[in-house]
């Protein structure tokens, strides 16, 4: 049964760091990764959505890294900003099948 | 480009009255939609997922329904709330039940006393 682990579940850093965000899955046989940013009182954002066959994606100061082999996804975020702060979550889809099995999510606040 | 849209908002119902969350997709024909629930503290769960009109699969037994009387139109319903119904309700789409990237909606909260 897959499952996905998010650590650390809330992380707080100064304005301007360079920082990465985890995801770990326990079964390897994934059809795609996505990551979405949430915040509060909100619905959910996607950020990045990385197909089995690649190893990363980029979209501006994001870059998300995939490593099937070890069960691993990074979220790197360039350069952070006090609008930055949010929720993060990354879900696994599995080959054939609808279901995306979600991680709890790390609560990240970037402090001015 | 594509959209989605839920409504209302924001809802306060008394145990045992009647519900109905609504949700359009524009801009796209033919696709996957689904229905969220997140509680307060816990994890996204799948309550209903439809890839057609009229095609709706149940993910969890409880006290609601879903209905897709129109190729982007996915309704969320239930004839008499609970009080464990409260929660953060959110519509999502997909072009392809294997492997699209999943959009969402921007919630709808409902609180049941």
């Amino acid at each position: 049964k897959q499952e996905v682990t998010q650590i650390p579940a809330a992380l707080s850093v100064p304005e301007g760091e360079n920082l990465v965000l985890n995801c770990s899955f326990t079964d390897s046989a994934i059809y795609n990764l996505q990551w979405f940013r949430q915040d509060p009182g909100k619905g959910l954002t996607s950020l990045l959505l990385i197909q089995s066959s690649q190893r990363e994606q980029t979209s501006g100061r994001l870059n998300a890294s995939l490593d099937k082999s070890s069960g691993r996804s990074t979220l790197y975020i360039a350069a952070s900003q006090p609008g930055d702060s949010a929720t993060y979550l990354c879900a696994v889809k599995m080959d054939s099948n609808y279901q995306l099995i979600w991680g709890a999510g790390t609560k990240l606040i970037i402090k001015p | 480009s594509q959209t989605i849209h839920q409504w209302p908002a924001t809802l306060v119902q008394p145990v045992g009255s009647p519900l109905s969350l609504e949700c359009t997709v524009e801009g796209t024909s033919n696709p996957n939609l689904y229905w969220y629930r997140q509680a307060a503290g816990r994890g996204l769960q799948l309550l209903f997922y439809s890839v057609g009109i009229g095609q709706i699969s149940s993910e969890v037994p409880q006290n609601l329904s879903a209905s897709r009387p129109q190729d982007r139109q996915f309704i969320l319903s239930s004839k008499k709330l609970l009080l464990s119904d409260s929660g953060f309700y959110l519509c999502a789409w997909t072009r392809t039940v294997l492997g699209g990237e999943l959009f969402f909606g921007e919630g709808s909260r409902l609180t049941v006393l």
